[in-house]
């Protein structure tokens, strides 16, 4: 069985701050994906990496995957009260159909 | 347009129980993904369905199924229902099965077992 374990689970840090998580496992990934969740809904993609290295950038947002695929970070510079939430890293395993492998996910409180 | 609809919202029923669950992807997406979230053990893979037909299964018990209809509708069953089985449950739809397409979440259903 494959895990990804996100770091920290809990965050809770004053609006302008920069901050990381971190999803990381022992296993390569053929793909990464972050989602953000807030109560009562379901995840919402925010983006896929899928090249070791690669970087993708999204507003304040900055996503990179591993050389090896991995692991994955997700950065978030002069945060915001909207970006609280859940956020959860996921990956694909290789093959075929398979289903996403989630971490169990890092709860973000961005104070006003 | 019109996003995953996932029916009902919130279900309480009682342990020994049977439950179906409705989700509804969007319309043109083939494939259904189902998982169960808990806060102790996140999201966890349930089953997926492309075309009617399941491509792949997590690690649940056999009360746990599925099917997918013509529509692409999907329903899940979970039969003889357990305390533990008490969570949110997800569909999320895309529109072929492949690993890196976007899938799209419904809000999910609350099931409480008590």
């Amino acid at each position: 069985t494959q895990l990804l374990e996100q770091s920290p689970q809990f965050l809770s840090i004053q609006e302008g701050e920069n901050l990381t998580v971190y999803c990381n496992s022992s296993s390569v990934f053929s793909s990464l994906q972050w989602y953000r969740q807030e109560p009562g809904e379901g995840p919402v993609l925010l983006v896929t990496v899928v090249t070791g290295g690669e970087v993708k950038k999204l507003k304040r947002l900055t996503f990179q995957f591993g050389d090896a695929r991995k692991d994955s970070s997700l950065h978030i510079t002069a945060a915001q009260p909207g970006d609280t939430g859940l956020y959860l890293c996921a990956g694909h395993s290789g093959g075929g159909a398979d289903g996403l492998t989630f971490g169990k996910g890092t709860h973000l409180i961005i104070q006003p | 347009k019109a996003g995953v609809t996932q029916t009902p919202r919130y279900l309480i029923k009682t342990r020994g129980q049977q439950v179906t669950l409705s989700c509804s992807p969007i319309s043109g997406h083939r494939s259904v993904s189902w998982y169960q979230q808990t806060p102790g053990q996140g999201l966890q893979f349930l089953f997926e369905y492309f075309s009617e037909t399941q491509r792949n299964k997590g690690n649940f018990p056999g009360r746990f199924s599925g099917r997918q209809f013509s529509n692409s509708r999907s329903e899940m069953n979970v039969s003889t229902l357990e305390l533990g089985d008490s969570a949110l449950y997800l569909c999320a739809s895309s529109f072929v099965s492949r690993r890196d397409t976007e899938a799209f979440f419904g809000q999910g259903t609350r099931l409480t077992v008590v």
